[in-house]
C-alpha cells in the first residue's frame, strides 16, 4: 500500500500560471512533510517543509497548504517559470525534533513553458 | 550551505560484480545517513537508515549481506552493491541528516549500470 501519494502524475502550465501538486498520506502518525524538486541527473533538493502544527507554509513563490483531518496537502507554485520545470516529491516522515526516515511519493512531473 | 557529495556519478559493472559508493557531508554534521535507490520510474525505495554510533537499520528486501554499509563518523558513508544483477540498476541516492535543523540533504546520485 502507498502510504504517500502524489497527483497528478504531470502537470503542464504556461509561464506565470499558478501550478498545484498534491499530496496524500496514509499514516496519521506523519507529522513533518518536505517537497523535494529533481531535475533530470540530479539529487533531490529540499523546497520546502512543513510540519503538522501548521496549515500553511509559504515561501516566495511557493506555499504549502496543509489539511490534518483529510491527510492531505498541496504544494502551489504561483508564476510558474521554465526553470521550475523539474519532478517534485513529496515526502512525509514521523519526527518531533530530529526528523525520521522519509517515505516518498511518486512524483509529479511539472513542465512550464514559455 | 549544507552540501552532499556522492562518487562516483555513475558507473558500470559487469553482472556478478560488486561496486562500492561513497557518499560525503560537506558543512554539516550528519547524524544519520539514508541510502535509497531510485528507479527507472522515479520511484523511492528506503535501502537503510545509518545513525552513527547505533546499528544500521535494513528495509525489507534489503540485507547487509547484499549492501553492506560503512558509517565511521559524521561526515563520511559508503554502501556496496555486491554481486549486482540487472534489477540492482538504479540511481543511489545518499540522504544525510543534518543535525543542527534534521532535514535531509540529498547528493546526485550514483547512477549503476550493469550489464
Amino acid at each position: 500500500q502507498q502510504q504517500v501519494r502524489q497527483s497528478p502524475q504531470s502537470l503542464t502550465v504556461w509561464e506565470g500560471e499558478t501550478a498545484i501538486l498534491n499530496c496524500s498520506y496514509e499514516d496519521s502518525t506523519f507529522n513533518y512533510f518536505p517537497w523535494y524538486q529533481q531535475f533530470p541527473g540530479e539529487g533531490p533538493a529540499l523546497l520546502i517543509s512543513i510540519r503538522s502544527v501548521s496549515d500553511k507554509k509559504e515561501d516566495g513563490r511557493f506555499t504549502i497548504f496543509f489539511n490534518k483531518r483529510e491527510k492531505k496537502l498541496s504544494l502551489h507554485i504561483t508564476d510558474s517559470q521554465p526553470g521550475d520545470s523539474a519532478t517534485y516529491f513529496c515526502a512525509a516522515s514521523v519526527g518531533t525534533q530530529v526528523v525520521g526516515q522519509l517515505t516518498f511519493g511518486r512524483g509529479t512531473r511539472l513542465q512550464v513553458y514559455a | 550551505g549544507a552540501l552532499v557529495y556522492q562518487y562516483p556519478r555513475r558507473t558500470i559493472c559487469k553482472s556478478g560484480t560488486s561496486m562500492r559508493m561513497e557518499c560525503q557531508a560537506v558543512g554539516f554534521q550528519a547524524t544519520s545517513v539514508a541510502w535509497y535507490r531510485q528507479s527507472p520510474q522515479k520511484t523511492f525505495e528506503l535501502i537503510a537508515l545509518s545513525t552513527v554510533n547505533s546499528a544500521i537499520k535494513y528495509e525489507q528486501n534489503f540485507t547487509q549481506e547484499k549492501f553492506p554499509i560503512s558509517h565511521p563518523n559524521l561526515s563520511f558513508s559508503s554502501m556496496t552493491v555486491l554481486n549486482a544483477y540487472l534489477e540492482d540498476r538504479g540511481l543511489y541516492l545518499c540522504g544525510a541528516r543534518n543535525i543542527a535543523n534534521s532535514d535531509y540533504t540529498f547528493g546526485s546520485g550514483t547512477r549503476l549500470l550493469v550489464i
